[in-house]
């Protein structure tokens, strides 16, 4: 089974902290992804990365960045929390461009105080 | 670009009795589309998915959802519910034809199962 795992479930940090969320796959997958999930909005697309050192942007990437310098593992980056940045994150991995179905980790609660 | 619209928020239902989660997208270009379900602290895996042929696909736990390219729909079914069904349901779409697999993602029905 593959198995996607984030580093915390839930986070408490303060504003202007910066903040890691780490994530990391054990199926050798090449894509990798990060959502927000805000109630009502769905999941929105952050980041994304096809393979190792590579990233690009989703569709609300402001404010934060990423980091692939190994394939297993996505780090998404907060260099500066603030309050509007209080949500559910959830990572997710693909085998390869072509593969349908994304795997999606438990997600991690985060809120800024 | 495309966009997906999940009609209901919020869906109770009582036990034994069917459902039906409405989904509509829009898209300039084909486009593939997913139901994808989250329990309660988990994550979110995939109940099934419609990439071409038939348009009537079944997925996991006795779902199934239809595509109708006139209306531009993908609703999703079960004919009986079980407590254990209660869970939030994503519907999603990507590019068909494009390099990559970023999806787009509804807002979300929440399916509450009463006993």
């Amino acid at each position: 089974d593959v198995k996607v795992t984030q580093s915390s479930r839930y986070l408490v940090k303060r504003t202007g902290e910066k903040v890691f969320l780490e994530c990391v796959q054990d199926m050798d997958h090449e894509n990798m992804f990060w959502y927000r999930q805000d109630p009502g909005l769905g999941l929105r697309l952050i980041y994304f990365s096809y393979d190792v050192k590579m990233k690009e942007k989703g569709d609300i990437p402001e404010g934060y960045s990423v980091s692939r310098e190994k394939k297993e593992r996505f780090s998404l980056i907060l260099e500066s929390a603030s309050t509007n940045q209080t949500s559910m994150y959830l990572c997710a991995s693909t085998p390869d461009r072509s593969s349908y179905e994304q795997y999606f980790g438990p997600g991690t609660r985060l809120t800024v105080t | 670009a495309q966009s997906v619209t999940q009609l209901d928020s919020q869906v109770p239902v009582f036990e034994e009795a069917p459902v039906e989660l409405r989904c509509n997208y829009s898209s300039s270009v084909s486009v593939y589309l997913f139901w994808y379900v989250q329990y309660p602290n988990q994550g979110l895996q995939l109940l099934l998915k419609y990439l071409s042929g038939s348009t009537l696909v079944k997925g996991i736990n006795g779902f199934e959802a239809e595509f109708n390219k006139s209306q531009t729909s993908f609703h999703l079914r079960k004919p009986s519910v079980h407590i254990s069904d209660t869970a939030e349901y994503f519907c999603a779409v990507r590019r068909s034809k494009a390099a990559g697999n970023k999806l787009t993602f509804g807002g979300g029905t929440r399916v509450l199962v009463k006993p």
